[in-house]
């Protein structure tokens, strides 16, 4: 059965350090997101690709963090520097398209990052 | 300001009976809807997705009631099973563009006792 794969799945850093989340979605899936889940909430929107292009990052702190689907195959998420806010479950998903009715998105086990 | 809402945190339902969760929204221009279930260390799950063109949709166990004019839906899951147990999340969706990320809800812990 055709997954997201996500790695690694566990990540523990230091404040300041530099940390990079790697995402493979479902074979042909042509949109790719990236999903932050803080504990006791539910997920939230950080960037949507669609093929190697950016369709939309307005919910990204772009003064530390950054995507790039550079083959619009995977994409990798980077955080520099981390801080201890962005300890959370950083969850990727994966879609055949985007603006359809019915938008099944089918998310990766996720990376749980922790910041000390 | 939480443009989709799970009010309820948690909900204990006996083995077999019916589990109920519900979900309201703010935002007029979702268009659909989904419910993801998710285990601890685990990614969500889809369950089942309704459009807003209808009220109902069925899937086994799992029936989803949408009522648009109260900008409210509903999962049901009959029976409830042990295994049901995990945090189920509503998401909703606008299909008018191509940006089209989902607005979760916190999510509710349904816990199914024997």
């Amino acid at each position: 059965e055709a997954e997201v794969a996500q790695s690694p799945r566990y990540k523990i850093t230091e404040k300041s350090q530099a940390v990079a989340f790697w995402c493979d979605p479902i074979s042909g899936h042509a949109t790719l997101y990236w999903y932050r889940q803080i504990l006791g909430q539910g997920p939230e929107l950080l960037v949507q690709f669609q093929d190697e292009s950016v369709v939309d990052d307005s919910q990204l702190p772009k003064d530390r963090f950054s995507a790039e689907r550079l083959k619009g195959v995977d994409s990798t998420l980077k955080i520099q520097p981390a801080e201890l806010g962005d300890s959370a479950m950083y969850l990727c998903a994966s879609s055949l398209t985007s603006g359809r009715s019915y938008n099944e998105q089918f998310f990766g086990p996720g990376t749980r990052l922790t910041v000390l | 300001d939480q443009q989709v809402k799970q009010n309820s945190p948690s909900l204990s339902v006996q083995e077999g009976r019916i589990s109920i969760l519900n979900c309201d929204y703010t935002n007029s221009m979702f268009d659909y809807f989904l419910w993801y279930k998710k285990y601890p260390a685990e990614g969500p799950t889809f369950l089942i997705s309704i459009s807003s063109i209808k009220d109902k949709n069925e899937d086994g166990r799992f029936t989803v009631f949408l009522n648009k004019s109260a900008k409210h839906l509903s999962l049901h899951i009959v029976p409830s099973q042990p295994g049901d147990s995990a945090v189920y999340f509503c998401a909703a969706g606008d299909s008018g563009g191509g940006a089209d990320g989902l607005t979760f809800g916190k999510g509710t812990h349904l816990i199914i006792q024997p």
